[in-house]
Order: C-alpha cells, then sequence, then structure tokens
C-alpha cells in the first residue's frame, strides 16, 4: 500500500519570490508520481508527472519536480510565482501494476500575495 | 483533449432524498472514479470501476452506491441523503492498461444536503 504526506496544508508567499512545496511518499513498490493543482471551482488538472528516468521533470506553468529516490520524496517547486498561480495543489502516488488506485496527498493551498 | 462532463455544477437537497451525480466521459477510459473532496482531507475515493457492470468499493462507500451500465458514464447514487454528505464530489477517468498515465477529472459538483 502506499501513502503520502504534504507537511505544509498552506504556504504563503509574495509574488516573483521562489517556491516549494513538500510532498513525501511511502510505497513498497515501484510508483509513478504526479502533481495536480486544482484552481477554484474547479476539478483537477495534471501539473507534471514523474514516469522514470531523470529525475528533474518539467511541468506547465514554470514548475517542476525532483524525485528523491533515498528519500521518498517529490518536491514541487518553481522559481518565481505569479498571482494566477494561487490553488490547490495536490501531490499523487500510483504503483506500477494497472490496478492500483492512485493516492493522493492532503493538498497545499498556496496563496501568492501581491 | 479528454473531456469528463459532470452533470451539475451546484445541487442542494434536502435530507432523505435520494440523490443522483451523473459523470460522462468522451476518451473510451476504463477506468472511472468518484472521491468527495472535503477541506484538509484531500481526495477520499468512494467507488470505483473498471468496467462496465464493475464496480469496486473504494476508502468511504458507506451510504453512496454506484452504477455503470455504460463504459461513458458512471453514476454516483446517494441512497438517503444525510448533511454529512454535504461536500464536493469529483469524477475522473484512465485507462485501465496504462498505469503511468494520469487521471482526468470532472470540474466537480458542490452537493448540500440540507
Amino acid at each position: 500500500a502506499q501513502s503520502v504526506t504534504q507537511l505544509d496544508s498552506q504556504v504563503p508567499v509574495f509574488e516573483e519570490a521562489p517556491v516549494e512545496l513538500r510532498c513525501n511518499y511511502s510505497s513498497s513498490v515501484s510508483v509513478y508520481l504526479f502533481w495536480y493543482v486544482q484552481y477554484p471551482n474547479q476539478g483537477l488538472q495534471l501539473l507534471l508527472k514523474y514516469l522514470s528516468g531523470s529525475t528533474l521533470v518539467k511541468g506547465i506553468n514554470g514548475f517542476e519536480a525532483e524525485f528523491n529516490k533515498s528519500q521518498t520524496s517529490f518536491h514541487l517547486r518553481k522559481p518565481s510565482v505569479h498571482i494566477s498561480d494561487t490553488a490547490e495543489y495536490f501531490c499523487a502516488v500510483r504503483g506500477w501494476t494497472s490496478y492500483d488506485k492512485v493516492i493522493f496527498g492532503p493538498g497545499t493551498s498556496l496563496s501568492v500575495i501581491p | 483533449d479528454v473531456k469528463v462532463t459532470q452533470s451539475s455544477r451546484y445541487l442542494v437537497k434536502r435530507t432523505g432524498e435520494k440523490v443522483f451525480l451523473e459523470c460522462v466521459q468522451d476518451m473510451d477510459h476504463e477506468n472511472m472514479f468518484w472521491y468527495r473532496q472535503d477541506p484538509g482531507l484531500g481526495l477520499r475515493l468512494i467507488y470505483f470501476s473498471y468496467d462496465v457492470k464493475m464496480k469496486e468499493k473504494g476508502d468511504i462507500p458507506e451510504g453512496y452506491s454506484v452504477s455503470r451500465e455504460k463504459k461513458e458514464r458512471f453514476s454516483l447514487i446517494l441512497e438517503s441523503a444525510s448533511t454529512n454528505q454535504t461536500s464536493m464530489y469529483l469524477c475522473a477517468s484512465s485507462h485501465r492498461d496504462v498505469a503511468n498515465q494520469p487521471q482526468h477529472f470532472g470540474d466537480g459538483t458542490r452537493l448540500s444536503i440540507l
């Protein structure tokens, strides 16, 4: 079974400042890793995913994440945030087999302050 | 582009009513999912389905049932609505045999039970 932890429930940051949203996971099997973003009153949309290969993954809207197997982490970063990045961010994991469910973290609410 | 459509964005019902939430996807996905989203709890899986007429309980199935008569449609049923079922409900779909592909989400139904 897998589990996901997002230690920060809320992250306020000033516009144009860098941000890091933390995600740690536990799993007894190999996993795929995802970050989703949810803008107000919308569903979730995929930001980026790690499947294999390079541990640094680039996504949409200037976000990137780094997979660290030894620390079982998949932290999300952006060097300079914009007001429009204000949203809820969810880290998720899924095992490699077709019938594995996606396990979501509790989410981190990012608030960008002008 | 993948489209997951939930029939209602906002819904208000009374305690004891039978409530139907509908979800339709247009990408021929085998898997479909129903989640509820509550502040601080992230997404919790209610039910999922790997194929027509198949259903599996998720983490919080109590008080809910589902129906999958056609591949593109997955319905969530609240047999007798209660106030603790007031929540945001999200439908998602994905390919069954491609484990590294993300889920695609609808925009959600915000359900209020009075």
